[in-house]
């Protein structure tokens, strides 16, 4: 069955250090991958997302992504943590060849706490 | 542009009542989807709307329904509340694969 892991439930980093927040998929094509951020009481927001071409993608708040195809990973880096940075990170994907069946199958979740 | 927006924020119910949750969307945007978001199990898919047809459904009984308007705005109901209904529901609206602008949710307690 498609899935997405995020093998890390909560992280914790100090203000200032880099982080780097896990990504699984498991499908046979290259889907389409997703980063969303969900800071406490909010919705969703896109953070960034890939769909061909170059493997590193950048997103909005200095967030990056790297697509490995032989990892079937899509890990979420940052290099200096701030701490409005806490938050909730999911990563989701949607098969490239889903037609109009394109409902985004999504991870659990990683909670990020940032030390002062 | 305003972004989505659902209403109420939150609600207080009882075992067996019912309750509407309704969503606007950003203006232009036709896909409305809608999620159920615990603690314990993340983010769960409801349903897609498409120009007024649900165009994808996830696995939830049938007392979760939802419709959507010809303006795109789109409302979900849940009869027969139960305790384990007590969530946070999302709304997003999207115009590209897998591009979800979300609302702030509706948080539903069933008491």
């Amino acid at each position: 069955a498609q899935s997405v892991t995020q093998p890390d439930i909560h992280i914790t980093v100090s203000e200032g250090a880099s982080l780097e927040l896990r990504c699984n998929y498991s499908y046979g094509a290259t889907p389409y991958l997703f980063w969303y951020v969900q800071s406490p009481g909010q919705g969703l927001q896109l953070l960034l997302k890939y769909f061909s071409g170059d493997t590193l993608v950048q997103g909005i708040k200095g967030f990056e992504a790297e697509f490995k195809r032989s990892q079937s990973s899509f890990n979420l880096r940052k290099p200096s943590v701030h701490w409005s940075d806490a938050a909730e990170y999911f990563c989701a994907v949607v098969p490239s060849n889903a037609g109009n069946n394109r409902k985004l199958i999504w991870g659990l979740g990683t909670s990020l706490a940032v030390n002062p | 542009k305003a972004g989505v927006t659902q209403t109420p924020r939150y609600l207080i119910k009882t075992r067996g009542q019912q309750v509407t949750l309704s969503c606007s969307p950003i203006s232009g945007h036709r896909s409305v989807s809608w999620y159920q978001q615990t603690p314990g199990q993340g983010l769960q898919f409801l349903f897609e709307y498409f120009s007024e047809t649900q165009r994808n459904k996830g696995n939830f009984p049938g007392r979760f329904s939802g419709r959507q308007f010809s303006n795109s705005r789109s409302e979900m109901n849940v009869s027969t509340l139960e305790l384990g209904d007590s969530a946070l529901y999302l709304c997003a609206s999207s115009l590209e694969v897998g591009e979800l602008f979300f609302g702030e949710g509706s948080r539903l307690t069933v008491l």
